[in-house]
């Protein structure tokens, strides 16, 4: 069985400092890990993955995310916040030994304040 | 969005209605995926389908038929057997294969009143 866990239900950052958004992850086989963005009444928008490869994924907007196999997290970063970053992310995962489907997290609201 | 396309943006039901939720997508891609998002919950997966005329369950199937006529289409719908169906719902496709990216299309709001 795969599994994504997201802990913190919110993040509070002020503007231009870095930010975190955290996800651990459980899957069969080798990991390949995804991370999305919504904005309220929207689909979701995708930002970075990691496939294989180096662990530092650069994706969209200045977003990066590192993998690290030995804590199985994949966390997402930005050096400086917007506050046009303010959203809803999601982490999501596929194993290399599951179906086609993504298992997602339950979501994490970052608030990026002026 | 890209080039997933949901239609209506905002449905109504009355209980004990079917209603059908329309998906599109116009960038060649084998596989498409019905999501139901609910508040604090994240997404679950209702419907997949890696091929025309074959679709799998996913976690929350109970309620909801599909079909895949075509490549390019992928209605839900949305039975009377479905106890609490007012959520967001979210299509989504991919090339097919393991390491691909889902793209999402702008969903559909359904309330049943």
């Amino acid at each position: 069985a795969q599994s994504v866990a997201q802990p913190e239900d919110q993040v509070n950052v002020a503007e231009g400092n870095p930010l975190t958004v955290k996800c651990t992850y459980s899957v069969s086989g080798n990991p390949y890990l995804f991370w999305y963005v919504q904005y309220p009444n929207r689909g979701l928008q995708f930002l970075l993955k990691y496939i294989t490869g180096d662990n530092l994924v650069k994706g969209s907007y200045g977003f990066e995310a590192e993998f690290n196999k030995s804590q199985t997290s994949f966390h997402l970063k930005k050096p400086s916040a917007l506050v046009s970053d303010s959203a809803l992310y999601f982490c999501a995962v596929r194993g290399s030994n599951s179906g086609y489907a993504l298992n997602f997290g339950k979501g994490t609201s970052l608030l990026v304040t002026p | 969005d890209g080039g997933i396309t949901q239609s209506p943006k905002y449905l109504f039901r009355k209980e004990g209605q079917n209603v059908t939720l329309s998906c599109e997508q116009n960038l060649n891609h084998d596989a498409m995926y019905w999501y139901r998002q609910d508040p604090g919950q994240g997404l679950r997966l209702i419907y997949y389908s890696q091929i025309v005329n074959d679709f799998q369950k996913g976690d929350i199937a109970e309620g909801y038929s599909v079909s895949r006529e075509k490549k390019e289409s992928f209605p839900l719908t949305v039975t009377s057997a479905q106890k609490n169906p007012t959520a967001f719902y979210l299509c989504a496709s991919s090339i097919g294969r393991h390491t691909d990216t889902q793209y999402f299309g702008p969903g559909t709001r359904l309330t049943v009143l």
